[in-house]
């Protein structure tokens, strides 16, 4: 079946801008998480959603970084005045109720700040 | 806090078994001992778990010392495909449901 899909794939954008990454995750999957991963390190939580809601958003750096999940399933990762920082490959994950040890990971979206 | 500890790289010959350790020795009663490995440019792919026996799947083994300081993966008979970064993950078990604590893992190579 399908697995997590990101897109796009690659974001260029340049410094102050807004960018939005989308995720889709896994049909009937009720947790979805959002992750960043800087060059040579391993993957940082930043957000993780159980149906609808935000269960934990610990994760997020600061206010210009927001996510929703407004149906339960597909989430948009929002990101306002951007900054080279920021400049990262996000992933998504989602998991399944019934399999809840395992996370499946979509590609990543690779964004670059200029 | 990093919670476990791995050597940066190693690398494994084609076809040979390889043996992945992790230290974990501040690992309370009731955290498992996860691993994922991550192909390049791809997502964070799950391998196994275990809590204090020792687990076998069809993609590897996992070892845990008796007194579950220290782990290692068995990847039994290593393939080029096998190239990734292996990810040593301690987790408490009521919190399966939440985020993952990557650290840095290690890159294992698998040579012709």
């Amino acid at each position: 079946g399908a697995g997590v899909s990101q897109t796009p794939s690659n974001k260029v954008t340049e410094k102050g801008k807004y960018v939005e990454l989308r995720c889709d995750p896994i049909s009937g999957h009720t947790a979805l998480y959002w992750y960043r991963q800087s060059l040579g390190q391993g993957p940082e939580f930043l957000i993780y959603f159980q149906g609808t809601g935000a269960a934990d958003d610990s994760g997020l750096p600061n206010d210009r970084f927001f996510a929703v999940r407004p149906e339960g399933s597909v989430s948009t990762l929002k990101i306002q005045r951007t900054e080279r920082g920021d400049s990262a490959v996000y992933l998504c994950a989602s998991r399944s109720s019934g399999s809840p040890d395992t996370q499946y990971f979509g590609p990543g979206t690779r964004l670059t700040v200029l | 806090d990093a919670k476990t500890t791995q050597p940066p790289s190693m690398d494994c010959a084609e076809g040979r078994a390889a043996n992945l350790p992790c230290n974990h020795s501040t690992i309370s009663g009731n955290e498992y001992v996860y691993w994922y490995r991550q192909i390049h440019s791809q997502g964070p792919q799950y391998i196994i778990h275990g809590l204090k026996n020792n687990e076998t799947n069809e993609m590897a083994s996992l070892i845990i010392t008796e007194d579950r300081k220290s782990s290692t993966l068995i990847l039994p008979h290593a393939t080029l495909r096998d190239t990734a970064v292996y990810y040593c993950i301690v987790r408490v078990a009521t919190d399966s449901w939440g985020k993952l604590q990557f650290g840095a893992g290690t890159q294992v190579v698998v040579t012709p």
